[in-house]
Parts: C-alpha cells; structure tokens; sequence
C-alpha cells in the first residue's frame, strides 16, 4: 500500500517566518501535487511536479520533488495570515490510474 | 457560477437511514470522484468514473453505490448509514485522470452526521 506522510502535522507561527512542509514515502510517484484547503471548502490545487529534482515557485511558496520521486517539500517564505490553511500532498502513482494518495495534510496558522 | 457542486452541504441523519449526495459539474470534464475525508483531515478516494464507466473502486462497503447518469453528474448513494459514515464527502472532477496534467477540482463538501 502507498503512503504518503507529511510533517508537521500542525505549525503555528508569526508573520514573517519562514517554514518548510515535508512528503515522504517509500514509494515512487510518476507526480506529486500540492493542494490548499480552507474550512469549508474543497482542495484547491497549488502545483504538480512531475520531473525528479523539479522545483517550481509560486510568489512566496517553492516546491520541490526528490530526485528519486519519493517526497517533496513545500517552503513559505515569510508567511503571511493568508497562508493559513491545510495543506496537502497528493502522490499519482505510476501507470496513473488517477488515483491520487493523500498525505494526512498539514495545518497551518499563521498569527498577525 | 460554481464548477463542482454538490448537494446537500450538510446532512443529519439516524443510523439505519439511507441517504444520497448529488454532484454536478460544469467544466465539460470526463472523470468524476467522490473522496471521504474524516474527522483527522485525511482524503481518501472511494469511486472514480471516466466517461461513466466506473474506473475506481476502492474498498468501501458496498453499502456505498455510486452512480454516474452521464459525465456531469455522479451520485452517492449510501444506505443503512452507521455512526462510522460521518464525514465529509467531496466530489471531484478532472480532465483526463488525476496526477501529472489532471488538476482535481473539488466541490465544496457535504457533511454527513450520522446520529
């Protein structure tokens, strides 16, 4: 069975702090996407990567996925409240399916 | 307008009852999924379907049956609910499968409290 765990499970940080958000597995994943979620609402995707050793930013946030393709990372510079949320990796397994493996997802707050 | 709704947002209910979840998408997409997250936060998949045909079964109880009229809509149906059932359900629609190019979009949930 694949799994995917992310770490920390939870943060809570100031305005300004840099932060980093882990995916691993043992397992290989053809893609890795990163979602955000806020109460309420769905998921919502942020990025996908697809290449080993891809790093990819959005404004503040950089993605990256392992060079084997087993894990990721997400790294906020200076959050901002607005980052607050639940964050999600998502690994496609290869031969995709469409089946996409959730992490346990992290939570975010982010305090002014 | 909204891509992916579903109805109804919230749903209290007795054990023992049966219940459906309706989903409708607008993005012309040809695969539709129904994930369960529960209480911990984590997504699960449940059932996929591609142009209608069923692609996706994971194991769920077969208390569980999707239904796909055409590829803009798929239901839940659930019967005999028990305490365990209480979720949130989300539908999910992609182009193509989900992973590489597919981006999943997500309804925005539907609460299912089974009392």
């Amino acid at each position: 069975t694949q799994l995917l765990e992310q770490s920390p499970q939870f943060l809570s940080i100031q305005e300004g702090e840099n932060l980093t958000v882990y995916c691993n597995s043992s397992s290989v994943f053809s893609s890795l996407q990163w979602y955000r979620q806020e109460p309420g609402e769905g998921p919502v995707l942020l990025v996908t990567v697809v290449t080993g050793g891809e790093v990819k930013k959005l404004k503040r946030l950089t993605f990256q996925f392992g060079d084997a393709r087993k894990d990721s990372s997400l790294h906020i510079t200076a959050a901002q409240p607005g980052d607050t949320g639940l964050y999600l990796c998502a690994g496609a397994s290869p031969g995709n399916t469409g089946k996409l493996i959730f992490g346990q997802g992290t939570t975010l707050q982010v305090k002014p | 307008d909204t891509a992916v709704s579903q109805t109804p947002k919230y749903l209290v209910t007795q054990m023992g009852n049966d219940k459906s979840i309706k989903c409708e998408q607008n993005l012309g997409h040809d695969t539709m999924y129904w994930y369960k997250q529960d209480s911990k936060k984590f997504l699960k998949i449940m059932f996929s379907y591609n142009n209608k045909e069923l692609i996706i079964n994971e194991t769920v109880p077969n208390r569980f049956s999707p239904k796909s009229p055409d590829k803009a809509h798929l239901n839940l149906h659930i019967n005999s609910l028990e305490l365990g059932d209480s979720a949130v359900y989300f539908c999910a629609s992609s182009q193509g499968l989900a992973g590489d190019t597919g981006e999943l979009f997500f309804g925005e949930g539907s609460r299912l409290t089974v009392l």
